[in-house]
C-alpha cells in the first residue's frame, strides 16, 4: 500500500516570493508521482507529473518539482508566486506497472495562500 | 475538445435516499475512475472502470457501485445514503495503459 504526507496544511506566501510545498511518499514498489492544483469549487487539474527519466519536471505555469527517490520526496517549488497561484495543491501517486491507470492515492492537500 | 464532465453540479438528498452521478469521459478515453473527497481533505478512490467491468476498488462499502456504458460514459450509484456520504464526488479519465488522470469539475452532493 501507498500512502502520501503532505506536511504543510496551510501555506502563506508574498507575492513575487518563492515557495515550496512539501511531499513525502511511502510505497514498496516503483512509483509515478503527480501534483494536482483545485482552485476553488472546481475540480482537480494535473499540474505536472513524473514518470520516469528525468528526475526534474516542470510546468508550463512555472512550478516544478523533483523526485528524490532517497528521500522518498516530490517537493514543488515556484520562484516567484503570484496572486492567480492561490489554490490547494495536491500530491499524489499510484504504482508504476507494466499497464497504467493505476488508482491514484492523495496527501491531504496544501492551501497556497498568496498575500499581496 | 471537450474535457471530462460530470452531472449534476450539485445535489441535495435526505438519509436513506439513493442517488445516481454521471460522467462522460474525455474522447478517446475508455478508462473512468471515481473518487470521493470529503470536505478538507484529499480524494479518496472508490473504483475504476474499464471494458465496462470494475477493475480496481478501493475500501467503500457495497452501498457504492458503478456502472460503465459501451460508450465508456460511467455512472455511480449510492444506496441508503448516511450524512458522511456528503462530499465532492470526482470523476476522472484516461486511456487504457496511461498513467495520467484528468478530472471533471466534480458534483457536490449534500445529504441532510
Amino acid at each position: 500500500a501507498q500512502s502520501v504526507t503532505q506536511l504543510d496544511s496551510q501555506v502563506p506566501v508574498f507575492e513575487e516570493a518563492p515557495v515550496e510545498l512539501r511531499c513525502n511518499y511511502s510505497s514498496s514498489v516503483s512509483v509515478y508521482l503527480f501534483w494536482y492544483v483545485q482552485y476553488p469549487n472546481q475540480g482537480l487539474q494535473l499540474l505536472l507529473k513524473y514518470l520516469s527519466g528525468s528526475t526534474l519536471v516542470e510546468s508550463i505555469n512555472g512550478f516544478e518539482a523533483e523526485f528524490n527517490k532517497s528521500q522518498t520526496s516530490f517537493h514543488l517549488r515556484k520562484p516567484s508566486v503570484h496572486i492567480s497561484d492561490t489554490a490547494e495543491y495536491f500530491c499524489a501517486v499510484s504504482e508504476s506497472r507494466v499497464f497504467g491507470n493505476e488508482k491514484l492515492t492523495f496527501g491531504t492537500g496544501t492551501r497556497l495562500t498568496i498575500i499581496p | 475538445d471537450a474535457g471530462v464532465t460530470q452531472s449534476p453540479t450539485h445535489l441535495i438528498k435526505t438519509r436513506g435516499q439513493q442517488v445516481t452521478l454521471r460522467c462522460s469521459p474525455k474522447s478517446g478515453h475508455d478508462t473512468v475512475s471515481w473518487y470521493q473527497q470529503a470536505l478538507g481533505q484529499g480524494p479518496q478512490f472508490i473504483f475504476q472502470y474499464y471494458e465496462e467491468e470494475e477493475r480496481q476498488r478501493g475500501n467503500f462499502p457495497d452501498r457504492f457501485s458503478g456502472h460503465q456504458f459501451p460508450n465508456y460514459s460511467s455512472e455511480l450509484n449510492v444506496n441508503a445514503l448516511l450524512l458522511g456520504d456528503s462530499a465532492l464526488y470526482l470523476c476522472a479519465s484516461s486511456p487504457d495503459n496511461q498513467e495520467t488522470q484528468y478530472f471533471g469539475p466534480g458534483t457536490r452532493l449534500l445529504v441532510l
